[in-house]
């Protein structure tokens, strides 16, 4: 089965961090860039993030939205990829998905992890 | 900055059709996206490249994109139907931009 399986998430305090898993399986995982999305409760999509494939040197990119607080990594041993963000911000609240990229769109999307920011 | 327009919310009788339209300046030049997100349910793309429907889409998903205006048509909208619906788009200076949303509710 091709899915992606996800894992952190949780309540955190507001200036402190998150780092989000996810898993692929059922697909050639090193062949695929890998992305991050958001979305606020209420709120639409919001893509915050990519890291390339190998033999695009591993390459990332950010939205600037969250530019400077984030760094998104992958192993591809693993055929994981990882998402972290600090100075975690009360906006920062969102369920947050991993998803495939298919050229310009999401073709795989993971189930989602809630990441709520209250003191 | 690149911005998606989508109606907020749009109702449909069974088996009528669905039009939602998502709107950008000059968005016929870009490829389109479609994802369909049901309630507690992460989104699903239903439509890339403007037209072209993954497998396992039932048949009545279309889209289209001309001009300023791309439009995902479910023809013989069914009660599963009923979802979100998000258009996406890429952008050289935004990246990847999703519209706001449209609500279908299948009365």
């Amino acid at each position: 089965e091709v899915k992606l399986v996800q894992s952190g998430g949780g309540l955190v305090h507001p200036g402190g961090s998150l780092r989000l898993s996810c898993v692929g399986s059922g697909f050639p995982f090193s062949e695929r860039h890998m992305d991050w999305i958001r979305q606020a409760p209420g709120k639409r999509l919001e893509w915050i993030g990519r890291v390339q494939t190998e033999t695009s040197d591993l390459s990332t990119h950010y939205a600037a939205s969250v530019s400077g607080r984030i760094s998104i990594s992958r192993d591809d041993t693993d055929s994981s990829m990882y998402l972290q963000l600090d100075s975690l911000k009360i906006d920062d609240t969102a369920m947050y998905y991993c998803a495939r990229a298919d050229q310009d769109g999401f073709d795989l999307w993971g189930p989602g992890t809630m990441v709520t920011v209250s003191p | 900055s690149f911005e998606l327009t989508q109606p907020p919310s749009l109702s449909v009788s069974p088996g009528q059709t669905t039009n939602i339209t998502c709107s950008a300046d000059s968005l016929g030049n870009k490829f389109v996206y479609w994802y369909q997100q049901r309630p507690g349910q992460s989104p699903l793309l239903v439509i890339y490249k403007d037209d072209k429907r993954p497998s396992g889409i039932p048949e009545r998903f279309s889209g289209s994109n001309s001009g300023n205006t791309a439009t995902l048509t479910i023809t013989g909208t069914q009660a599963t139907d009923e979802a979100d619906f998000y258009c996406q788009a890429w952008d050289s200076s935004t990246l990847y931009v999703f519209g706001g949303g449209t609500r279908v509710t299948v009365l």
